[in-house]
């Protein structure tokens, strides 16, 4: 296994229009979780599963905002309705929580999303 | 509401010298750590952790240091290379959480 992907990795759509990504991630890992990156700033929490349940999102995650992970393997995030705003790189990470109860996450390569 | 804070956006260090990054947050529920190398579009890349019931954590030329009373930990990098060339994020999160909580990064430059 070669680490977390994800697909595109490169995303330009117009005002308006839905996108979806998907994240493949490290295959022994139980959690995934999904940030978004804007320039300048440090990766900003949306949302994550633990297997197939969504166990947490973030205010920052609108309406307009919705992931699955239907059968505790890979992940997609599906922005509706794309606004100027949702322009940024979207992460995926994955991890499993240690014995000691930490849980270091392994980031995938990024998707790259502007929106014209 | 900045939780973890990297006061310093940018440092430069001569080759073979040493770089030390900050880190300070303002959450006490915090106690596991990290450190990410992020390269322009790439995804972070992980390089080492703490936790809170240690003090220090060392791999390599990577050190890890944490200051619970401060609320500080701080990055060692012994000795620099060019290649270490990148940005630098801090992350914690509390033990069983579920997310980590990054600084802003500081872009770090060792040249020859």
């Amino acid at each position: 296994d070669t680490g977390v992907s994800q697909d595109p990795r490169h995303k330009i759509t117009k005002r308006g229009q839905n996108v979806t990504f998907r994240c493949d991630p490290i295959s022994e890992h139980n959690r995934l979780y999904w940030y978004r990156q804007t320039l300048g700033q440090g990766p900003e929490f949306l949302t994550y599963f633990q297997n197939e349940a969504q166990l947490e999102k973030s205010r920052l995650l609108s309406d307009r905002f919705s992931a699955e992970r239907p059968k505790g393997s890979f992940s997609t995030l599906e922005i509706q309705r794309t606004e100027q705003g949702d322009s940024a790189m979207y992460l995926c990470a994955s991890g499993a929580v240690g014995g000691d109860g930490t849980d270091t996450q392994y980031f995938g390569p990024g998707t790259r999303l502007t929106v014209l | 509401d900045q939780q973890v804070k990297q006061n310093s956006p940018s440092l430069s260090v001569q080759e073979g010298r040493i770089s030390i990054l900050n880190c300070d947050y303002t959450n006490s529920m915090f106690d596991y750590f990290l450190w990410y190398k992020k390269y322009p579009a790439e995804g972070p890349t992980f390089l080492i952790s703490i936790s809170s019931i240690k003090d220090k954590n060392e791999d390599g030329r990577f050190t890890v240091f944490l200051n619970k009373s401060a609320k500080h930990l701080s990055l060692h990098i012994v000795p620099s290379q060019p290649g270490d060339s990148a940005v630098y994020f801090c992350a914690a999160s509390a033990i069983r959480a579920d997310k980590l909580i990054f600084g802003t990064g500081t872009r770090l430059q060792v040249f020859p």
